[in-house]
């Protein structure tokens, strides 16, 4: 079956700008969850969806937001780029929550913001 | 806040010689540990599931066992291609996340 999709694989983008970024879940997942890696603080939680619903947001300014449609896709966006969000962002989806089983993950979004 | 330390941060072996990785963590009620592989580039690989103190699984040349407050994660007589760096994560209670550990980068030697 198809594993968790995130579009793009790449970008570049300018200080200032804004991103968006796009997670398709395994079919059947209704949680998705984002998560930003960088070297120095590893992988940090940034929110997760479940049948369109926001149910938890980590400590993120408010720059970085998401949201989920109604066949379990996910966006997430980030405002005003400033050169410490260059990181891989990276979805994960699961049936239910982190409690329930394993998150699979998707390659990720490697962001450069220049 | 759960804390979930990994150790050692890096670990050099030679094919063939075997050993072993920690997590240990703190949080209360505890549902369940999980343990991921990742390559450079590419997202966390699902590799195992622990719920209770005790518990065993293994695959290929891994195994994961945990107690009580920490997970051991044993690497028999691996292969370069087992060469990742490996996550431990513990679900936050009723919080929807996984809270990681920073992660062991193995490299293993032909």
């Amino acid at each position: 079956k198809a594993g968790v999709t995130q579009t793009p694989r790449y970008l570049i983008k300018t200080r200032g700008q804004q991103v968006t970024l796009s997670c398709s879940p395994i079919s059947g997942h209704r949680s998705v969850s984002w998560y930003q890696q960088t070297p120095g603080q590893g992988l940090q939680f940034l929110f997760e969806y479940f049948s369109e619903t926001q149910r938890n947001k980590g400590n993120f300014p408010g720059r970085f937001s998401g949201r989920q449609f109604s066949n379990s896709r996910s966006e997430m966006n980030v405002s005003t780029l400033e050169l410490g969000d260059s990181a891989l962002y990276l979805c994960a989806s699961s049936f239910s929550d982190a409690q329930a089983g394993g998150y699979t993950f998707g390659s990720g979004t490697r962001l450069t913001v220049v | 806040e759960d804390q979930v330390t990994q150790s050692p941060e890096a670990l050099r072996l030679q094919e063939g010689e075997s050993s072993s990785l920690n997590c240990s963590y703190t949080v209360s009620g505890l549902r369940g540990l999980f343990w991921y592989r990742q390559d450079p580039g590419k997202g966390p690989e699902f590799l195992f599931t622990l719920y209770s103190a005790g518990e065993e699984k293994e695959k290929e040349r891994l195994k994961a066992t945990l107690t009580k407050k920490e997970s051991f994660l044993h690497i028999t007589a691996p292969k370069p291609e087992d060469s990742a760096t490996y996550l431990c994560a513990v679900p936050a209670p009723g919080d929807y996340k996984l809270s990681f550990g920073a992660g062991t980068t193995v490299t293993v030697r032909a």
